[in-house]
């Protein structure tokens, strides 16, 4: 079974609409992060948790909500889509401490029509 | 403001070819550099991860080189096979909240 998970894999839905994906993982990190991916451009983040009481905006947070159930669950939404959140959306995890790596889920691939 | 850059976007090979990939970043302190591969569908995999304090890393086939000072790394590729074909994001892990900076990739394209 995958360590991080994701659902949907894919969605599509209409402008307006209130939205929420959701990422669980069984790798026991503390950290999670939301990143969203537009073609020709990186990864951004969106939004990253260090635990579960703390709830940090990244450099595109706008038009996004996130939160955090448990240390295994991390959900995003989005609270009236609209059509330039069409994107690939991933969710990643990290342990406590700086040297390693992050790890991320299979992504959720989103069009709002 | 921290960005990365990633030289050349498309690259289409033939098998056996030994390969180069560029990755520039603008700010040199960073903590550590790694570079990602991205399957369609699979989401991505850390192949290398640099700190800052090294000079380069090896995996198998794959050879991470980073020059600090000049806010560059290459990512070596020794004799390409087309399961390589993928995706190749280079990050840094830079700021003080230990976010990673990305650059668009490499799409490599490795054909028999």
């Amino acid at each position: 079974d995958a360590d991080v998970t994701q659902t949907p894999r894919n969605r599509i839905t209409k402008t307006g609409k209130r939205i929420m994906l959701e990422c669980s993982q069984t790798k026991g990190h503390d950290r999670m992060y939301w990143y969203r991916q537009d073609p020709g451009l990186g990864l951004r983040l969106i939004y990253y948790s260090f635990d579960v009481k703390d709830i940090n905006k990244g450099e595109i947070s706008d038009g996004y909500s996130v939160s955090r159930q448990a240390q295994a669950k991390f959900s995003l939404s989005l609270e009236s889509a609209i059509p330039n959140q069409t994107a690939l959306y991933f969710c990643a995890t990290r342990p406590q401490g700086g040297g390693e790596t992050q790890y991320f889920g299979p992504g959720t691939r989103l069009l709002v029509l | 403001k921290q960005e990365v850059t990633q030289i050349p976007a498309a690259l289409s090979v033939p098998e056996g070819e030994n390969l180069v990939l560029n990755c520039s970043f603008t700010d040199s302190a960073i903590y550590n550099l790694q570079w990602f591969r991205q399957d369609p569908g699979k989401g991505l995999t850390s192949l290398l991860l640099i700190q800052s304090s090294q000079r380069e890393q090896t995996s198998g086939r794959l050879n991470a080189s980073l020059d600090k000072s000049s806010g560059r790394s290459t990512l070596y590729i020794a004799a390409s096979q087309p399961g390589d074909s993928a995706t190749y994001l280079c990050a840094v892990r830079s700021g003080g909240y230990n976010k990673l900076i990305f650059g668009a990739g490499t799409r490599l394209a490795v054909h028999p």
